[in-house]
């Protein structure tokens, strides 16, 4: 299995909907990411937690909102698609204790917003 | 805002032949270098780190720094089909990865 796990792996939606992108971790990690990837632009930072208690906004928080769960869930929501949304979403962990920057990818979410 | 800048190719070379590819960044402060590797479709996998000047060696791939240019490159020698794929520099600074937006890489038989 996966040390980090997204769901759904592929999502179609239409504009106006609310999406939840979930992603879970069993690498003990207490660093969490979500990152957008559109093509050429490489990835995108949208939410970052350091911990349960500490949600912070990235480069492209606009339009999203994020919930940790616990130390090993971390979920990305869109309130209300919209079709610039299209992109392939990637959750990532990394380790405070080390702290050299590496981070761990999920296997990614398709959403396809029409 | 940080910056992290790559060609976005493609580079095309032919099978055998040294692979160069190239980032520069904006912050001085930046403390470590990353280069990953994408396939199409997947997700982002480290295939080197660096993070003093010179050069780091790991079989075929060598990772280059020299942060007075503020430059970091990866050079993938006796390049090989299965090495086509999207190589994203990633610089670590502030707590923060901030990713390049990628070269994509051709190798041809």
């Amino acid at each position: 299995d996966a040390d980090v796990t997204q769901t759904p792996r592929n999502r179609i939606t239409k504009t106006g909907k609310r999406i939840m992108l979930e992603c879970s971790q069993t690498k003990g990690h207490d660093r969490m990411y979500w990152y957008r990837q559109d093509p050429g632009l490489g990835l995108r930072l949208i939410y970052y937690s350091f911990d349960v208690k500490d949600i912070n906004k990235g480069e492209i928080s606009d339009g999203y909102s994020v919930s940790r769960q616990a130390q090993a869930k971390f979920s990305l929501s869109l309130e209300s698609a919209i079709p610039n949304q299209t992109a392939l979403y990637f959750c990532a962990t990394s380790d405070i204790s080390e702290d050299t920057g590496e981070l761990f990818f999920g296997e990614g979410s398709r959403l396809t917003v029409l | 805002q940080k910056e992290v800048e790559q060609n976005s190719g493609p580079l095309s070379v032919p099978e055998g032949a040294i692979a160069s590819l190239n980032c520069t960044y904006s912050d001085r402060g930046s403390q470590s270098f990353f280069w990953y590797r994408q396939y199409s479709g997947k997700s982002p996998e480290l295939i080197m780190s660096i993070y003093s000047n010179g050069d780091k060696e790991d079989g075929r791939f060598t990772a280059q720094l020299n942060k007075a240019s503020q430059y970091v490159s990866l050079l993938i020698r006796d390049s090989q089909p299965s090495d086509s794929a999207t190589y994203l520099c990633a610089v670590y600074a502030g707590n923060m990865l901030t990713f390049g937006g990628g070269t994509r890489l051709m190798v041809k038989p």
